[in-house]
């Protein structure tokens, strides 16, 4: 199994709902990653996760809370949101060992839209 | 230092062409360069790969070309299809560090 996916597909919240992404690898990584896209732009690292610890936090505001509940998988707890917080995230994975394969796995991304 | 820079922004090709996408960085510590391809609504995905012990990489239609003293590496893409049309994305990492840093993307669209 080589594929990242992440549910939902689709999301729309209001400003003041609490919800929250879903990410799942079987790929025996121990990294995972947390990024942002809006359109026309590159993705935007938030979280990486490395043997289930936070290990990068790029100053995301906390409306956006991460947690690995085990090494398989990744959420994105959504608090508060702003409609500017509206993007594609994606989720990705990796091997995360020294002097191993550093590509990272994307999943197909949740389009989230906050009204 | 972090930024890749990537050009052009966008790229027209005629069916059968080739179309040349090119990336250049400042951070010499950068050894490893991912080229990403990205359909609408989709994730990004992993296309070729390359290290700075190699000059070229080529997986099928897709090469990579890198010159490490000039800190430039591009992404040749043979017999371009229309199916290849999407953006693509170079990006650079190094050796103990999680981070990618990506370059700012490339619409390619390939007229049949």
């Amino acid at each position: 199994d080589t594929e990242v996916t992440q549910t939902p597909k689709h999301l729309v919240m209001g400003m003041t709902n609490k919800k929250s992404l879903k990410c799942e690898q079987h790929m025996g990584h121990r990294a995972m990653y947390w990024y942002k896209q809006k359109a026309k732009k590159p993705p935007e690292l938030m979280f990486v996760y490395s043997y289930e610890k936070l290990s990068i936090n790029e100053s995301v505001p906390s409306r956006f809370s991460p947690e690995c509940p085990n090494s398989s998988l990744l959420n994105l707890h959504l608090h508060a949101l702003q409609p500017e917080d509206s993007a594609l995230y994606l989720c990705a994975s990796s091997q995360d060992r020294s002097g191993g394969p550093r590509e990272q796995f994307f999943g197909p991304g949740t389009r989230l839209t906050v009204l | 230092q972090q930024q890749v820079k990537q050009s052009p922004q966008s790229l027209i090709v005629q069916k059968g062409g080739i179309s040349i996408i090119n990336c250049a960085y400042e951070n010499t510590a950068f050894d490893y360069f991912p080229w990403y391809q990205q359909f609408p609504g989709k994730g990004p995905a992993l296309l070729i790969a390359i290290r700075p012990d190699v000059s070229e990489k080529k997986e099928g239609r897709f090469t990579i070309s890198f010159n490490k003293s000039a800190k430039q590496f591009s992404l040749h893409i043979m017999d371009s299809q229309p199916g290849d049309s999407a953006t693509y994305f170079c990006a650079a990492s190094r050796t103990g560090f999680q981070k990618l840093v990506f370059g700012t993307g490339t619409r390619l669209l390939v007229s049949p």
